[in-house]
């Protein structure tokens, strides 16, 4: 089965400094990535996904995510963030031929102004 | 406006009573799931259905059990054999194969 790992179970940042959380998953084959985040009391909405193509998406509100096949990891960026990106954010993965969707444990942020 | 909408927000129910909790979706989605959200275990798969009149257990099926009878309904029942039902759950949908997934506002179960 697949797995998807997330290492920083909780991060605190001041604004305006730099934000990167790890993603790493488990499959050899070719899959498609996610990061979601949920906002306190909202539902969990898409940041950015890759299918293919470019290793390097940008997502909504400034985020962006690197694939590096070699490492199997997809992280999440932010060159500086805000108090607003407060929230959880959760990566996900599927395989290509497959239906089901694997998530991470998450990534609580908090951002301090 | 398009969206899924999952009923009622909180609910409450004594140990040994079946629940069951609503979603519903008017995205013409093929592909509807259900997970569980605990905190520190991210979300994890209970059940999810492809097409209607058929359904897959997830990672979590034990003690639960759903129906898919209509395109825009996945119902999920949490039976009285489910050992720790009190946690948030979340129901998905997404057009099918790998796109994204759409989700619902989630209901919060407690039982006591």
């Amino acid at each position: 089965a697949q797995s998807v790992s997330q290492h920083n179970h909780h991060v605190i940042l001041s604004e305006a400094a730099s934000l990167e959380l790890g993603c790493n998953y488990s499959y050899g084959g070719t899959v498609n990535l996610f990061w979601y985040v949920q906002y306190p009391g909202q539902h969990l909405q898409l940041l950015l996904k890759y299918f293919s193509g470019d290793p390097l998406v940008k997502g909504i509100k400034g985020f962006e995510a690197e694939f590096i096949k070699s490492k199997f990891s997809f992280n999440l960026r932010k060159p500086s963030v805000q108090w607003s990106d407060t929230a959880e954010y959760f990566c996900a993965v599927n395989s290509n031929t497959g239906n089901q969707f694997y998530f991470g444990t998450g990534t609580s942020l908090t951002v301090i102004p | 406006d398009g969206g899924i909408t999952q009923s009622p927000k909180y609910l409450f129910r004594k140990e040994g009573q079946n629940v069951t909790l609503s979603c519903e979706q008017n995205l013409n989605h093929d592909a509807m799931y259900w997970y569980r959200q605990d905190p520190g275990q991210g979300l994890r798969l209970i059940y999810y259905s492809q097409i209607v009149n058929d359904f897959q257990k997830g990672d979590i099926a034990e003690g639960y059990s759903v129906s898919r009878e209509k395109k825009e309904s996945f119902p999920l029942t949490v039976t009285s054999a489910q050992k720790n039902p009190t946690a948030f759950y979340l129901c998905a949908s997404t057009t099918g194969g790998q796109d994204e997934q759409y989700f619902g506002p989630g209901t919060r179960l407690t039982v006591t």
